[in-house]
């Protein structure tokens, strides 16, 4: 266990919906990383907060957003699902020392678009 | 744009063999290069990594390499075993900033 928590673990929806994924990071982790990884693809980086502020932004569509709260917690809301969308998404935290920086990952939220 | 290649994109090894994985990335400012072990279904994981004052690190059957001027570093995995089957992420990171991780690499070791 990570210490990292995702909720829900599965989601099915249908096109044209919106959903919110949650994620907890480790206790004391100031950031929040989400990924999305599409079935034998890669991590594809969506975006970056850093106690609450928005760091870094990969390939994050315009439909997508996310936030982090005072709390730390993060979420990431997809609108006007498409079905292309249909990927697990993981969240991670992060340590962020000068020198190191290990990611650790939710479980992941898998989300089915029909 | 920075960005961190992975090669291969899949290998196959016998049980028992070594297995390399080799990571370049762009960013010279890159200090701290972690490697992910994923297995089917689940989350990442880390299994090795090094920063940037190291050469080499070794962890059992796992070691890391790394190649400052050349901006190369390498995952070596010896006497392979059957759980060692997973997808292996390189990432280059700087400090704080700037997590990017390769393509990947499906490893799958034959029995």
């Amino acid at each position: 266990d990570s210490g990292v928590t995702q909720t829900p673990k599965h989601l099915i929806t249908a096109t044209g919906q919106r959903v919110t994924l949650r994620c907890s990071p480790r206790s004391g982790d100031l950031s929040v990383y989400w990924y999305q990884q599409s079935l034998d693809q890669g991590l594809q980086f969506l975006i970056q907060y850093y106690n609450g502020e928005e760091r870094a932004k990969g390939n994050i569509l315009e439909r997508f957003s996310a936030q982090q709260f005072p709390d730390l917690h993060s979420e990431l809301n997809l609108s006007s699902l498409e079905l292309g969308d249909s990927a697990l998404y993981f969240c991670a935290s992060s340590v962020e020392l000068a020198d190191y920086n290990e990611q650790f990952f939710g479980p992941g939220t898998r989300l089915t678009v029909l | 744009g920075e960005n961190v290649e992975q090669h291969p994109s899949t290998l196959s090894v016998q049980e028992g063999d070594s297995a390399v994985i080799k990571c370049t990335y762009s960013d010279s400012a890159s200090n701290y290069f972690p490697w992910y072990k994923q297995e089917l279904g689940k989350r990442p994981q880390l299994i090795i990594d090094i920063r940037s004052n190291v050469g080499e690190k070794k962890d059992q059957r796992i070691a890391v390499t790394l190649n400052k001027t050349a901006k190369h570093f390498s995952l070596h995995i010896t006497e392979t075993q059957p759980e060692d089957s997973a997808v292996y992420f390189c990432a280059a990171s700087q400090g704080t900033y700037k997590y990017i991780f390769g393509t990947g690499t499906r490893l799958k070791v034959l029995a």
